[in-house]
């Protein structure tokens, strides 16, 4: 089975602080993601990554960046937080793009 | 821009019951669409995976349809258990040609009830 670890399940930090969410999957997947949900937002997809050291941005990438430095690990980085990135963070990985996403199981960040 | 709608919102059915979820999209040049199941606090577990190319896929009590002309998928749940409760979402990959991305619907929220 495919497992998708996350660092940390819940996390409170403050406004300004930088922040680091980690990601690591163990099936030598290609592609990795982060999302952020958010009620009545649904899921919404802020970076993706479809190798070691290339990224990608989706739809929401304002104040966030992301580093890749080995295949099996994905870090999102808010540069400076704020209270508007307060939400449920999850990460995501897949082989190839014809097969499924696998995710992990989320970490409620809240910013103070 | 591809917009994914799922209805109902919410569901609540007895122990027994076979139901059918939907999910619709606006544009059909879709990769893929995959369902997931999210339990309280959880991250996503994927159900099934249907390729533009197939019309449905089957594991277990679920099945999934795909009709891309239509712009709709249905999740079919065959004698529904309690323990299928949990927020049902449907997600469209290869909007824009990014085979890579998936746009997520807001979910269904099912309840069964013993």
């Amino acid at each position: 089975d495919v497992k998708v670890t996350q660092s940390s399940r819940y996390l409170v930090k403050r406004t300004g602080e930088k922040v680091f969410l980690e990601c690591v999957q163990d099936m030598d997947h290609e592609n990795m993601f982060w999302y952020r949900q958010d009620p009545g937002l649904g899921l919404r997809l802020i970076y993706f990554s479809y190798d070691v050291k290339m990224k990608e941005k989706g739809d929401i990438p304002e104040g966030y960046s992301v580093s890749r430095e080995k295949k099996e690990r994905f870090s999102l980085i808010l540069e400076s937080a704020s209270t508007n990135q307060t939400s449920m963070y999850l990460c995501a990985s897949s082989f190839q793009v014809v097969r499924p996403q696998h995710f992990g199981d989320g970490t409620r960040l809240s910013i103070l | 821009k591809q917009e994914v709608t799922q209805i109902p919102a919410a569901l609540s059915v007895p122990e027994g019951e076979n139901l059918v979820l939907n999910c619709s999209f606006t544009d059909s040049a879709i990769y893929n669409l995959q369902w997931f199941r999210q339990d309280p606090g959880k991250g996503l577990t994927s159900l099934l995976l249907i390729q533009s190319s197939q019309r449905e896929q089957t594991s277990g009590r679920l099945n999934a349809s795909l009709d891309k002309s239509s712009g709709r998928s249905t999740l079919y749940i065959a004698a529904s258990q309690p323990g299928d409760s949990a927020t049902y979402l449907c997600a469209v990959g290869g909007y824009g040609g990014a085979t890579n991305k998936l746009i997520f619907g807001t979910g269904t929220l099912l309840a069964v009830q013993p």
